[in-house]
């Protein structure tokens, strides 16, 4: 069956400008987390979705980083007045249900955002 | 905060060897242990994880062992290939979110 996909895999932009990244997560998988990794690291979490709602946003670094996951499936990480700071592979990723019992997730190919 | 620290960050071995790569963890809540590979430009794969109430489990080449009272746990690779080659990382979760906490990696070369 079809696995997590990410929109765009590439994305370039300048410095001050808005970014959307989609990510689409594996039929009726209920949670869907955010994963940010920089060159040479290990991803790090950003934010936890179960269903609709963000139950765990503590990964976000600051208030320019916004997601949604208005309908339960799909979700987008939105990042406003971009810094070159900003510059990684966004990862997501997502899981049939969070807590104990059935914690595997499975990660998207990442969209690769650079900011010039 | 948590935090999960790997060693070694790079590991060369001899086809055919074994590999071994130890991750600590700081959250005594933590009960759920996966171990990635990714290769250059791809996603983390899930290779093999172990649960808080199990001290080793072994898939073929692959083992993971846990020791919760030191909180460390180790990803073992016997007979190891060159399509071993990758970066493997450890994490760790706890709680109900299933947030992944990752070490740094470790960068696996099997020279044939």
């Amino acid at each position: 069956g079809a696995g997590v996909s990410q929109t765009p895999s590439n994305k370039v932009t300048e410095k001050g400008k808005y970014v959307e990244l989609r990510c689409d997560p594996i039929s009726g998988h209920t949670a869907l987390y955010w994963y940010r990794q920089s060159l040479g690291q290990g991803p790090e979490f950003l934010i936890y979705f179960q269903g609709t709602g963000a139950a765990d946003d503590s990964g976000l670094p600051n208030d320019r980083f916004f997601a949604v996951r208005p309908e339960g499936s799909v979700s987008t990480l939105k990042i406003q007045r971009t810094e070159r700071g900003d510059s990684a592979v966004y990862l997501c990723a997502s899981s049939p249900k969070a807590g104990v019992g059935n914690n595997e997730q499975f990660f998207g190919p990442g969209t690769r955002l650079t900011v010039l | 905060g948590e935090n999960v620290e790997q060693h070694p960050s790079t590991l060369s071995v001899q086809e055919g060897d074994s590999a071994v790569i130890k991750c600590t963890y700081s959250d005594s809540a933590s009960n759920y242990f996966p171990w990635y590979k990714q290769e250059l430009g791809k996603r983390p794969q899930l290779i093999i994880d172990i649960r808080s109430n199990v001290g080793e489990k072994k898939d073929q080449r692959i083992a993971v062992t846990l020791n919760k009272t030191a909180k460390h746990f180790s990803l073992h690779i016997t007979e190891t290939q060159p399509e071993d080659s990758a970066v493997y990382f450890c994490a760790s979760s706890s709680g109900n979110t299933g947030k992944l906490i990752f070490g740094q990696g470790t960068t696996l070369q099997v020279k044939p």
